[in-house]
């Protein structure tokens, strides 16, 4: 069965260092998305692409995160310089629209800890 | 933002009791779906259910939609320990492929 790829999966890193995560989607799959899920709570979108395009990055903390999606198939997620406060889960999912409806497959997420 | 918000926080059962869990949103929806994650793992998928329907099963879960209440409820029937994670309910704001997650109902299933 076809999955959602992250990496890495955790990842420990000082404040004030640079951070990227890689997301490959599922196959055939256009949209893409980011959340950041910090612990006892639910998944917060970060950005969504549509293929290479964003289509939302309005809870995205410009001045230190960006994301791309060159060729509109994986993705990457940086953070520099990271902060304290970016500890958390970071999901990616992607999804293919069937009857109407988005569902999304997520991935196994990467756990970063800033110290 | 996240639009839904699920009740209970945190329920404990006995294995082979029911559970449910509701979830309550504020906009209009096209659809509803609700995600199981277990403890440090990406969402997985369980159901979804349209605006249009009131009911939904598959295999022990079953999933009811009142949209004049705006809210869901999910029934996981002859509960297992291996149930045990947190449920998520995500809402499709109509016409918008944004889905806006709750902060979760972590079950624990005892043994």
């Amino acid at each position: 069965e076809a999955e959602v790829a992250q990496s890495p999966r955790y990842k420990i890193t000082e404040k004030s260092q640079a951070v990227a995560f890689w997301c490959d989607p599922i196959s055939g799959h256009a949209t893409l998305y980011w959340y950041r899920q910090i612990l006892g709570q639910g998944p917060e979108l970060l950005v969504q692409f549509q293929d290479e395009s964003v289509v939302d990055d309005s809870q995205l903390p410009k001045d230190r995160f960006s994301a791309e999606r060159l060729k509109g198939v994986d993705s990457t997620l940086k953070i520099q310089p990271a902060e304290l406060g970016d500890s958390a889960m970071y999901l990616c999912a992607s999804s293919l629209l069937t009857s109407g409806v988005y569902e999304q497959y997520f991935g196994p997420g990467t756990r970063l800890t800033v110290t | 933002s996240q639009q839904g918000e699920e009740d209970p926080q945190a329920l404990s059962i006995q294995e082979g009791e029911n559970a449910t869990m509701n979830c309550s949103y504020k906009t209009s929806i096209n659809n509803l779906q609700w995600y199981r994650q277990n403890s440090g793992r990406g969402l997985v998928h369980l159901i979804l259910i349209r605006s249009n329907e009131r009911e939904k099963h598959s295999g022990r879960l079953r999933v009811t939609l009142d949209t004049s209440k705006k809210s869901s409820s999910l029934l996981i029937t002859a509960s297992r320990a291996a149930d045990t994670a947190s449920y998520f309910c995500a809402t499709d704001a109509y016409n918008n492929n944004d889905m806006r997650f709750g902060a979760g109902t972590r079950l624990t299933v005892k043994p």
